[in-house]
């Protein structure tokens, strides 16, 4: 596709739900971030993968978060027993083998209930 | 300690007139590249303007420049005849390639244009 596209645009959960939101970077970018911003607040990072390997974890805020990337194209973030503190926009970025500009998705609006 | 610091939480300005939005950095890499990015309220993420460390020149985009200053680790945007559409929240940001390539954020500048 022409930019990263990110779904769903808005998720609604209840406490205690899994959900999984997806990314599909631009087509050739070997690098892609996943960031998460809650209201009026900055950028956290937390996760970054180099094709399909992720070299950065650290961002992961606990194990109820996983992040896989498949083919070196699409990747999935997963969060489980979901909390209302993950309330939060989730920002997917990718640029062409880690060098320029990141290039951002819409994000992906969880609500969690 | 933070990699980059934006000190201003929020600024206002004057339509037409020029703002800077303050940026220092923390590295100790030698190869590093610094970036600006808009956040208007709709929430998309725009690039502005890149500064690589080897650029000798300040970088320039339109009404935007980057007042890159090396030895003070700054990396400073200044906004020329602000519009309206300029209100907007913006964030400074620095790629190392020590750490391969991880992309860090400032907290951001909440910047108002006033009519």
């Amino acid at each position: 596709g022409a930019g990263v596209s990110q779904s769903p645009s808005n998720k609604v959960t209840e406490k205690g739900k899994d959900v999984e939101l997806r990314c599909d970077p631009i087509s050739g970018h070997t690098a892609l971030y996943w960031y998460r911003q809650s209201l009026g607040q900055g950028l956290e990072f937390l996760i970054y993968f180099q094709g399909n390997s992720a070299p950065d974890k650290s961002g992961l805020p606990s194990d109820r978060f996983s992040a896989e990337r498949t083919g070196g194209s699409v990747s999935t973030l997963t969060i489980q027993r979901t909390q209302q503190e993950d309330s939060a926009v989730y920002l997917c970025a990718s640029s062409f083998r880690g060098a320029g500009e990141l290039f951002f998705g819409e994000g992906s609006r969880l609500t969690v209930l | 300690a933070q990699k980059i610091t934006q000190t201003q939480p929020g600024m206002f300005v004057q339509e037409k007139e020029a703002v800077t939005l303050d940026c220092t950095y923390d590295t100790s890499d030698q190869s590093y590249g610094l970036f600006w990015y808009k956040q208007p309220s709709s929430g998309e993420m725009i690039f502005l303007i890149y500064q690589g460390s080897y650029d000798e020149q300040n970088a320039t985009e339109g009404r935007y420049s980057l007042n890159f200053q090396k030895a003070r680790k700054s990396a400073n945007l200044v906004i020329s005849a602000s519009q309206l559409g300029d209100s907007a929240m913006y964030f400074c940001a620095m790629r190392e390639a020590r750490t391969g390539n991880q992309f860090y954020f400032g907290t951001g500048t909440s910047l108002t244009v006033i009519p």
